[in-house]
């Protein structure tokens, strides 16, 4: 079945350390999208890419880091210039100018240990 | 840049109608979204605007303004079930971007 699929569900991370969360997507979709949730908010926008190798900083892109290599995969490094991490971490993707829907994967929760 | 405004909590009674509105200022306009979410889960499919007018599904309907600005989904015949976030997102034209407001938390109770 198609869809996004998003590694790993739940991560912990040292002070200091660089992480890396995966997205793939297998929807053929030209754009992909990575956002931060914190509880009880709404979703932020860190990166997002139209094209394979190319890509925009969303509205709070510091301390965060992507490559767009192939179509299907989206890859958010989480770098330790990012100061507060902890959050939950939202992959997705769209067809496009005229995709009518925003496909999600399930998430990755980083915190900080 | 776009700014997405929604208002933060609403409340109802099981079986009742909800309006939630979403006010929109952005650069451009290819596409309003309203997703459900569920407390620690990915966000879901509600319904999809990028002409004027009402889209229905079942109990949920959605209805876009883009000379206003403006977008509302209505919730009918609430259930217990329907207790979550809802999120409104815009989409602009000339970069694909999505922009999502803060959401809207809707508490249904009996």
């Amino acid at each position: 079945d198609g869809g996004i699929t998003q590694s790993p569900k739940y991560l912990f991370r040292k002070e200091g350390q660089n992480v890396t969360l995966s997205c793939e997507q297998n929807l053929n979709h030209d754009a992909m999208y990575w956002y931060r949730q914190d509880p009880g908010q709404g979703l932020r926008l860190i990166y997002y890419s139209q094209i394979v190798n190319d890509f925009q900083k969303g509205d709070i892109a510091e301390g965060y880091s992507v490559s767009r290599e192939k179509k299907e995969s989206f890859p958010l490094t989480v770098t330790s210039a990012q100061k507060n991490p902890t959050a939950f971490y939202l992959c997705a993707s769209n067809g496009g100018p005229s995709g009518n829907t925003i496909y999600f994967g399930e998430g990755s929760w980083l915190t900080v240990v | 840049g776009q700014n997405i405004d929604q208002p933060t909590e609403m409340t109802a009674t099981e079986g009742a109608i909800v309006q939630i509105n979403c006010t929109y200022q952005t650069s451009g306009f290819n596409g309003l979204f309203w997703y459900q979410q569920h407390a620690g889960e990915a966000p879901t499919f509600l319904s999809y605007n990028v002409l004027d007018g009402l889209e229905e599904k079942g109990r949920f309907s959605s209805f876009l303004s883009r000379s206003k600005g403006y977008s509302y989904l209505l919730l009918k015949e609430l259930q217990m079930k329907d207790s979550a976030s809802y999120l409104c997102a815009v989409r602009d034209p000339n970069d694909y971007k999505l922009s999502f407001g803060a959401g809207t938390t809707v508490t249904v109770r009996a």
